[in-house]
């Protein structure tokens, strides 16, 4: 099953706009993780919020948490081209795996 | 470059055949992951080794097994294959015993075809 559920499931925008993706989850978190997968290659884990914060930044990338809601935001500024990828949120379900959501496909028009 | 090495990178192949899936975990990290990605099931948990024992186990067929080696190396073993299993395989790594802590290393995959 998937913890996980990324929306939207595509997302297209313009160089220079900012992309906001958003991810819900079912169970309580330890963590919430954010990783990157450009077109067949492998998964890039790019930030992780723990269940007592709020809000993370790591370059141009915010990660917001709201634990009440059960639900998670990846924003990232000031896109890139090379941006263009699928961004899966995951969560640690049970004691060890971290399952996936389905991801959001986004593309940045130049 | 994360750090793990997967082998074949594709790897194309019969139904009713039997393949297997290598990985080597970054240096130092002790658990390993197996992942299955496919269009319509997007990314499913297999199974977590950590220091050799199996930890968790996902979705994983009974004709599917894995192991981690001395060395921490693993293997993912398919048999009887079937059109449905094709996909990309994907290994990753932890320095920890699970994914609670941190974060996983993943390797650029193996592209299994079965025709």
């Amino acid at each position: 099953s998937q913890q996980g559920e990324e929306d939207p499931q595509a997302l297209s925008i313009q160089e220079g706009e900012n992309a906001t993706m958003n991810c819900s989850y079912k169970t309580s978190i330890n963590n919430l993780q954010w990783y990157r997968q450009n077109s067949g290659r492998g998964l890039v884990h790019l930030i992780l919020i723990r269940s007592n914060e709020r809000e993370k930044h790591s370059g141009r990338l915010r990660v917001t948490l709201d634990t009440s809601k059960k639900s998670s935001s990846l924003l990232i500024t000031a896109s890139r081209a090379a941006d263009t990828a699928s961004y899966f949120c995951a969560t640690v379900q049970g004691a060890q795996k971290l399952v996936f959501g389905q991801g959001t496909r986004l593309t940045i028009n130049p | 470059d994360s750090g793990v090495t997967q082998t074949p990178k594709h790897l194309i192949t019969a139904t009713g055949q039997r393949v297997t899936l290598r990985c080597s975990p970054r240096s130092g990290d002790l658990s390993v992951y197996w992942y299955q990605q496919s269009l319509d099931q997007g990314l499913q948990f297999l199974i977590q080794y950590y220091n050799g024992e199996e930890r968790a186990k996902g979705n994983i067929l009974e004709r599917f097994s894995a192991q981690q080696f001395p060395d921490l190396h693993s293997e993912l073993n398919l048999s009887s294959l079937e059109l449905g299993d094709s996909a990309l395989y994907f290994c990753a790594s932890s320095v920890d015993s699970g994914a609670r802590e941190g974060e996983l290393f993943f390797g650029e995959g193996s592209r299994l075809t079965v025709l």
